[in-house]
């Protein structure tokens, strides 16, 4: 029962273009979504996260878009440049109940995204 | 100023054999997750740890699978009679408060069982 969803396992894009990767999530209850980068042998590293009160946030070149009714949201890069190359993980929190399950990270299976020169 | 350190990098183990991860969180972090990637998946959730307390170990296998967080030094994750199929990436994430907010990842130990 996969929570968190990430359909496209792999996504190729020229430098300079736009990339946007795609995740959806069935659970309700969860109301922060974060995404993370990952290089090879290496842990994720924080990327840009969104809360459910808002429907956008940008940080740079990295913007997230959170469409909470269909449960789905975005991660675009613009311009993409060939050191955005790594797996992109969507994770997804239930922050603010007040039980364990805000303690922990949903994650969805990731997006490899090759940015050709 | 050092990150979430996890040691080894790598570990190779027969099966049968015992595993032992650990991880020494950011400085100033008292809150250990443990988190498991099996091959082309995303990661998953194993347990979450205090100093000398176990909070939620919803994610860890029943047998075999047991970690710790001691008063000093740092969080075990400890399997026990690894099987092929236990062979994984696993990553710790420290945070300095209960929550998400500052997780911060290591680089994990990437386990194969042979």
């Amino acid at each position: 029962d996969q929570q968190v969803k990430q359909n496209s396992p792999s996504l190729s894009v020229q430098e300079g273009r736009i990339s946007i990767l795609n995740c959806d999530y069935t659970n309700s209850m969860f109301d922060y979504f974060l995404w993370y980068k990952k290089y090879p042998a290496e842990g994720p590293t924080f990327l840009i996260s969104i809360s459910s009160i808002k429907d956008k946030n940008e940080d740079g070149r990295f913007t997230v878009f959170l469409n909470k009714s269909a449960k789905h949201l975005s991660l675009h890069i613009v311009p993409s440049q060939p050191g955005d190359s790594a797996v992109y993980f969507c994770a997804a929190s239930p922050r603010e109940m007040n039980n364990n399950a805000g303690n922990m990270l949903t994650f969805g299976g990731g997006t490899r995204l090759m940015v050709k020169p | 100023n050092a990150g979430v350190m996890q040691n080894p990098r790598h570990l190779v183990r027969r099966r049968g054999q015992e595993a032992r991860l650990r991880c020494s969180p950011m400085k100033g972090h008292s809150h250990v997750y443990w988190y498991r990637q099996l091959p082309e998946e995303g990661l998953k959730f194993m347990v979450y740890l205090q100093k000398e307390n176990i909070i939620d170990e919803s994610g860890m296998p029943k047998e075999r699978f047991s970690a710790e967080f001691p008063k000093e030094g740092p969080s075990i994750l400890r399997i026990q009679q690894v099987v092929r199929g236990d062979s994984a990436a696993y990553f710790c994430a420290s945070s300095p408060s209960r929550g998400i907010d500052g997780y911060t990842f290591g680089s994990g130990t990437r386990l194969t069982v042979v």
